[in-house]
């Protein structure tokens, strides 16, 4: 039973260029979340989808930033025209059921972006 | 306004010692949880407890227990009998309920280091 699975694990970007970054959820879990985590700090929320709608990206920056997660196949996180300071770790998590309180959480190993 | 505070940026602890992680919350919901989670320096985020703000009884996992004082708004995380896998980040999280938000609110941190 495979976890939530991201990739690729690191990404080198120049200036510029683009990020993809992907995220496939735990089987049977229709609903995720993709959060950022900068060096030494705590991981911030950017969006949270399910299949093929955005329901909450209260998170994301208003440029460059995009995320979907289609009727078929993985979550993608975009980010265009990177700058240094996107460069951070990418963590998605998956869950199985809407959002209660006592629901549980399942993350990925994260991509770390690392910007030029 | 700070959702969680984490206090401690750095713990150092004996090995076997029992260790108290410190966390307090902030909100205006009656139904919320708040969760735990640990990430060593492979960088994933590992699930270790959860606590519901209905739940009479402190959260137990193995030699994980929550000291969960609603009053005060803390949700303590105590680790018994540290082993040296221990060493890691651990982050207290918190999920609202009432207000729809969808996400985890995490605290910046508490950098734990077992010595031998």
């Amino acid at each position: 039973n495979a976890g939530v699975m991201q990739n690729p694990r690191h990404l080198v970007r120049r200036r510029g260029q683009e990020a993809r970054l992907r995220c496939s959820p735990m089987k049977g879990h229709s609903h995720v979340y993709w959060y950022r985590q900068l060096p030494e700090e705590g991981l911030k929320f950017m969006v949270y989808l399910q299949k093929e709608n955005i329901i909450d990206e209260s998170g994301m920056p208003k440029e460059r930033f995009s995320a979907e997660f289609p009727k078929e196949g993985p979550s993608i996180l975009r980010i265009q025209q990177v700058v240094r300071g996107d460069s951070a770790a990418y963590f998605c998590a998956s869950s199985f059921t809407w959002g209660t309180p006592n629901e549980k959480l399942f993350f990925g190993s994260g991509t770390q972006l690392s910007v030029l | 306004a700070q959702k969680i505070t984490q206090t401690q940026p750095g713990m150092f602890v004996q090995e076997k010692e029992a260790v108290t992680l410190d966390c307090t919350y902030d909100t205006s919901d009656q139904s919320y949880g708040l969760f735990w989670y640990k990430q060593p320096s492979s960088g994933e985020m590992i699930f270790l407890i959860y606590q519901g703000s209905y739940d009479e009884q402190n959260a137990t996992e193995g030699r994980y227990s929550l000291n969960f004082q609603k009053a005060r708004k803390s949700a303590n995380l105590v680790i018994s009998a540290s082993q040296l896998g221990d060493s890691a980040m651990y982050f207290c999280a918190m999920r609202e309920a009432e207000q729809g938000a969808q996400k985890l609110v995490f605290g910046q941190g508490t950098r734990l280091t077992i010595n031998p």
